[in-house]
């Protein structure tokens, strides 16, 4: 079936560092990926997403990109803030379906 | 213009009792989804509704559970005879291509 796996544990980081979260999939075809955020006491928000192999999606100084051969689609700031801590959950929605099948999710916290 | 949006935004009832819970999607969103977050679980799917209809109601875990969309706007999920397991984050989205999902602030609800 279709599945997302995030790297284990919250992620606690100083301002202005580089942030990774690793995302890997399992899915039949070619799905799109997604990564959503959710700011503490608010819904989920898109962050960016990517249709195809090898396209990067890209919004408010995030990015990932779409990685067929290793399945991945882990997301990258290089300079975070405070403003960053949430929790992100990749997830990817596979052509033809209906359902997002979302990862674990990781807590980021950001420190001044 | 205005987003997905849920009430109550908090619930908490008795375990035994029935609740409601609303979802008013996106103007002219044809596509509406329900999923549950819960600690133990993370971000699972409920139900799919495209129009009034519901293709796909694969995800919803017993028969306690049920939805309905009326006008292909407004939908209600319905728990009865709820269960301390029921606790949970219950998130509503709607989507206009099928792609994309917007999600609403989400509905607490917490049974005692």
């Amino acid at each position: 079936g279709n599945s997302v796996t995030q790297m284990e544990g919250p992620v606690t980081l100083s301002e202005e560092a580089f942030l990774t979260i690793n995302c890997t999939y399992t899915a039949t075809g070619y799905p799109s990926l997604f990564w959503y955020v959710q700011y503490p006491g608010e819904g989920l928000q898109l962050l960016l997403k990517a249709t195809k192999a090898d396209d990067k999606g890209s919004n408010k100084g995030f990015e990932a990109t779409y990685r067929k051969e290793t399945t991945s689609f882990h997301l990258e700031k290089g300079s975070v803030q405070v403003s960053d801590s949430a929790v992100y959950f990749c997830a990817l929605l596979r052509y033809g379906n209906n359902r997002l099948a979302f990862g674990k999710g990781n807590q980021v916290v950001v420190i001044p | 213009g205005a987003g997905v949006s849920q009430s109550p935004s908090n619930k908490v009832t008795e375990k035994g009792k029935d609740v409601e819970l609303r979802c008013d999607p996106i103007s002219g969103h044809t596509a509406l989804y329900w999923y549950r977050q819960s600690l133990g679980q993370g971000l699972e799917f409920l139900i799919y509704f495209q129009g009034n209809s519901a293709p796909d109601k694969s995800g919803l875990p017993s028969d306690r559970f049920s939805a309905e969309r009326t006008g292909g706007s407004v939908s209600t999920l319905t728990i009865q005879r709820t269960q301390q397991e029921d606790s949970a984050v219950y998130l509503c989205a709607s989507s206009s291509r099928m792609i994309e999902q917007f999600f609403g602030p989400g509905t607490r609800l917490t049974v005692l």
